[in-house]
């Protein structure tokens, strides 16, 4: 039982270089979600989106892109990165819609990202 | 406006000892809370969520909490605390919004 995976797990990239992070989900979830983790911020929202071809700004999505590139697969796209991105991310998928009350979210394993 | 303020970035208890964690939310409208552990390197696992069906609910691997609107509370308890219970753990608030909002996390310390 897959859940929701990501790649790469660990990445390292030089200052101004681009990358994507992929994320696909195997439970049949309408909704996914990108977010990221920093130290003693908890998870902050980058991008969601509630279905297919649909997506949406979360609480921090500057310098971010993504695409929902059919139900499973949601990614993730710095197209220049920046120290300040130095983050660990995690895709995340639920079966409701972002706002329906007690929605509960499937976190992936996470993917650790250095910016130098 | 909804907010979540998690008591102690760090706990220490002994194998065998009851844990305590704290969550105290600030929520406009009735709210839905979850907790969520995070094991080194892994991604967030629910452990348990309310949603006002009852106020104690219980979780997997032991642990539950009660919800307590007159202390905007949802503390999260384990009576007898096993090694494998050190992790991370994250107390989250929903409303009814696209927006989760996360605790900034207490990691337990389980000392042998």
């Amino acid at each position: 039982n897959a859940g929701v995976t990501q790649t790469p797990k660990f990445q390292v990239l030089k200052t101004g270089q681009s990358m994507t992070l992929q994320c696909a989900q195997d439970m049949n979830h309408n909704s996914m979600y990108w977010y990221r983790q920093d130290p003693g911020m908890g998870l902050r929202l980058i991008y969601y989106s509630a279905s297919e071809g649909t997506t949406d700004k979360g609480e921090v999505p500057n310098g971010y892109n993504v695409s929902r590139l059919n139900k499973r697969e949601f990614s993730l796209r710095l197209e220049s990165a920046a120290p300040s991105q130095t983050s660990v991310y995690f895709c995340a998928s639920s079966e409701a819609a972002p706002g329906y009350p007690g929605n509960t979210i499937y976190f992936g394993e996470g993917s650790w990202l250095t910016v130098v | 406006a909804q907010s979540v303020t998690q008591l102690g970035s760090h706990v220490s208890v002994s194998e065998g000892a009851l844990v305590l964690l704290r969550c105290n939310y600030s929520s406009s409208v009735p709210p839905y809370l979850f907790w969520y552990v995070q094991y080194p390197n892994q991604g967030l696992q629910l452990l348990l969520k309310y949603t006002s069906a009852a106020t104690l609910v219980k979780g997997i691997n032991g642990f539950e909490a009660e919800f307590k609107k007159s202390e905007t509370s949802f503390h999260l308890t384990k009576p007898s605390a096993h090694m494998s219970d050190a992790a991370e753990y994250f107390c989250a608030v929903n409303s009814g919004t696209y927006k989760y909002i996360f605790g900034t996390g207490t990691r337990l310390k389980v000392l042998a």
